[in-house]
């Protein structure tokens, strides 16, 4: 059964620091990853998708890593803003040959401090 | 293109009531997945369905709930004889093929209290 951790579950930052949130998951044999961003009492926004068989996506200030092997991957904040604040969650999606259903981590959420 | 539509976004229904929350998929989507999201939890998957055909009801309480996805019109996700325990914040996605190959893109739910 595939587990998916997010470390740290909450994390406070001042204006303009890099960061690093970090996604764990149990099984490896899995076809993507997705990063989303959550507001309070919100949907769900895409950010990134990253494919098994890529390393690394990046859009605008966001890098996300992908290590399959580890099962690890890594969303990369650059010069953060106050904007950002948001819960970020991390979803695996389906192992080879199974259902279709994406595993989410409870998320990081995140303050950036003006 | 609008992106996937649910509504209402608040729903109160008192205990034993039923409650329907519906969703529209983008444009050119095929595929619908329903999330719950319990306080303090992540996501859960419930239902993944195509039209006229639920694919997999995994993650769907035995009882009380069901889902469709007609030929025409929203997606429904029923729960009969609502409990306090089923308060949460249903989310829906949807992608143009099998999440496996291709992005989902989520709702903004509907936040149901039961009361």
């Amino acid at each position: 059964k595939q587990e998916v951790t997010q470390i740290p579950a909450a994390l406070s930052v001042p204006e303009g620091e890099n960061l690093v949130l970090n996604c764990s998951f149990t099984d490896s044999a899995i076809y993507n990853l997705q990063w989303f961003r959550q507001d309070p009492g919100k949907g769900l926004t895409s950010l990134l998708l990253i494919q098994s068989s890529q390393r690394e996506q990046t859009s605008g200030r966001l890098n996300a890593s992908l290590d399959k092997s580890s099962g690890r991957s890594t969303l990369y904040i650059a010069a953060s803003q106050p904007g950002d604040s948001a819960t970020y969650l991390c979803a695996v999606g389906p192992p080879q040959g199974g259902s279709e259903k994406l595993v989410f981590g409870k998320g990081t959420k995140l303050t950036v401090n003006p | 293109n609008a992106g996937v539509m649910q509504n209402p976004r608040h729903l109160v229904r008192r205990r034993g009531q039923e409650a329907r929350l519906r969703c529209s998929p983008m444009k050119g989507h095929s595929h619908v997945y329903w999330y719950r999201q319990l306080p303090e939890e992540g996501l859960k998957f419930m239902v993944y369905l195509q039209k006229e055909n639920i694919i997999d009801e995994s993650g769907m309480p035995k009882e009380r709930f069901s889902a469709e996805f007609p030929k025409e019109g929203p997606s429904i996700l029923r729960i009969q004889q609502v409990v306090r325990g089923d308060s949460a914040a249903y989310f829906c996605a949807s992608s143009r093929g099998q999440t496996m190959n291709t992005e989902a893109f989520f709702g903004q739910g509907t936040r149901l209290t039961v009361v």
